[in-house]
């Protein structure tokens, strides 16, 4: 069974600072990863999609890939208390998804 | 720019009775997918729909049915609804992986309550 794996949290960083968000997997052969952002009572809303490895940027955003560790991660910087949200990774497993459980994120002003 | 439609967004039933959530996306996506989420718990695959005409169970199918009307719609059904069928469901929609990985996107959700 593939899966993916996320600490639950919560992890409570200051305003102003760098939230770090990390994420395994245990399909080596897996190619596409997504961050979803879900504010609680809310849908999944896709904030970033990362395919390589290396680093991709968008605005206060990063997403980190490093297939050979099996291991992507997230970077939100300058984090405000409205980045307040549960995180979900998740990884395309051919025509489905698979889905971590999610890292509550709390930013503290 | 609508995206994914789910009607209703709240609904309440009593143990029995049986209803159908709807779906449906303007993306020209061919797969479709049915979540429920609980409370403190991760999305979990109820059924999906890799192109018109075609359906496959997910993780948790028991209990539900679905119908692939069209390209665009695809219907979930609860024909006697249970009390652990209490959650919040989440339709989704994607390009096919052969055209690329695309990620899925989310219609608001269901809130479904069964007494």
């Amino acid at each position: 069974q593939k899966e993916v794996e996320q600490n639950s949290g919560p992890l409570s960083v200051p305003e102003g600072a760098i939230a770090s968000l990390n994420c395994t997997y245990s399909d080596r052969g897996s190619q596409s990863f997504f961050w979803y952002r879900q504010y609680s009572g809310k849908s999944p809303e896709l904030i970033m999609s990362i395919y390589s490895n290396g680093d991709k940027e968008d605005g206060r955003f990063t997403a980190q890939l490093n297939k050979a560790s099996q291991y992507v991660s997230l970077l939100i910087r300058d984090s405000q208390p409205s980045d307040s949200a549960t995180y979900l990774c998740a990884v395309r497993d051919g025509q489905n998804f698979v889905f971590g459980p999610g890292t509550r994120l709390s930013v503290l002003p | 720019n609508a995206g994914v439609t789910q009607t209703p967004k709240f609904q309440v039933l009593k143990t029995g009775q049986s209803m159908t959530l709807q779906c449906a996306q303007d993306m020209n996506h061919n797969s479709m997918y049915w979540y429920r989420q609980d409370p403190g718990m991760g999305l979990r695959l109820i059924y999906y729909s890799a192109s018109e005409g075609t359906t496959d169970k997910g993780e948790v199918p028991n209990g539900y049915n679905v119908s692939r009307l069209n390209k665009r719609e695809f219907s979930l059904r609860l024909e006697s609804a249970a009390p652990s069928q209490t959650s919040v469901y989440f339709c989704a929609s994607s390009k096919s992986p052969g055209t690329g990985y695309q990620p899925q996107h989310f219609g608001d959700g269901t809130r479904l309550s069964i007494l």
